[in-house]
């Protein structure tokens, strides 16, 4: 079974300061990692994906195979980054026809002006 | 294009009610899915669809049905509703993934707010 571990439930950070926000995976095949986030009264949408291997507003996320992490990471945090984070996982499940995504329970990043 | 859409916003129910969430999409995505989201919990997979005519159960499938006739609509349906039904439900749509690809970037609806007393 594939499972999706963001241990932190809330993050506080002051403005300025560095983020990381924690994601460990549990598959036994590739995975593909992805990032979601969810503003304030905003719909759930993606902010990246490990094959991209992109930056988006700051935001890098590098997949580490050997101990299982895709932590998010932005050097200097900016008010308007509080949001709602959650780590995806795409794995073929077992017994399943196709891939599906498993979502970790989410991290409520604030950032303090 | 107004993406992914979801009606209604928020819902009460009473035991055993019945009530159909409505989910479409006007991007022309084959692949479908519906997400339920308890209070600090992950969004959990209930049904998807790769097209038209065909679904299949994901992570949480009981006390729910679908159907999808067409590539626009995939509607949730609740029979018997029940306490631990109160959740927010969340719709998405994806294209079909690329070669060597396991899954594409999934469109996210506004969420529905349901509540069973």
């Amino acid at each position: 079974a594939q499972r999706v571990t963001q241990p932190e439930k809330l993050l506080s950070v002051f403005k300025g300061a560095p983020v990381e926000l924690k994601c460990n995976y549990s598959y036994s095949g590739s995975p593909e990692l992805f990032w979601y986030v969810q503003y304030s009264r905003q719909r759930l949408q993606l902010l990246l994906r490990h094959i991209s291997r992109e930056s988006i507003k700051g935001f890098t996320a590098d997949l580490n195979k050997g101990e299982t992490s895709f932590h998010l990471k932005k050097p200097f945090a900016q008010e308007e980054d509080s949001a709602m984070y959650y780590c995806a996982l795409s794995g073929r499940d077992s017994g399943a026809g196709s891939y599906q995504l498993t979502f970790g329970k989410g991290t409520k990043l604030s950032v303090i002006p | 294009n107004a993406g992914v859409t979801q009606t209604p916003k928020f819902r009460i129910l009473k035991i055993g009610q019945s009530m159909t969430l409505q989910c479409a999409q006007d991007m022309n995505h084959n692949y479908m899915y519906w997400y339920r989201q308890d209070p600090g919990m992950g969004l959990k997979l209930i049904y998807y669809s790769v097209g038209a005519g065909i679904t299949d159960k994901g992570e949480v499938p009981n006390g729910y049905n679908v159907s999808r006739s067409t590539t626009e609509d995939f509607p949730l349906r609740l029979e018997l509703a029940a306490p631990s039904q109160t959740s927010v439900y969340f719709c998405a749509s994806s294209l079909d993934p690329g070669l060597g690809a396991s899954t594409d970037t999934q469109y996210f609806g506004p969420g529905t707010r349901l509540t069973v007393l």
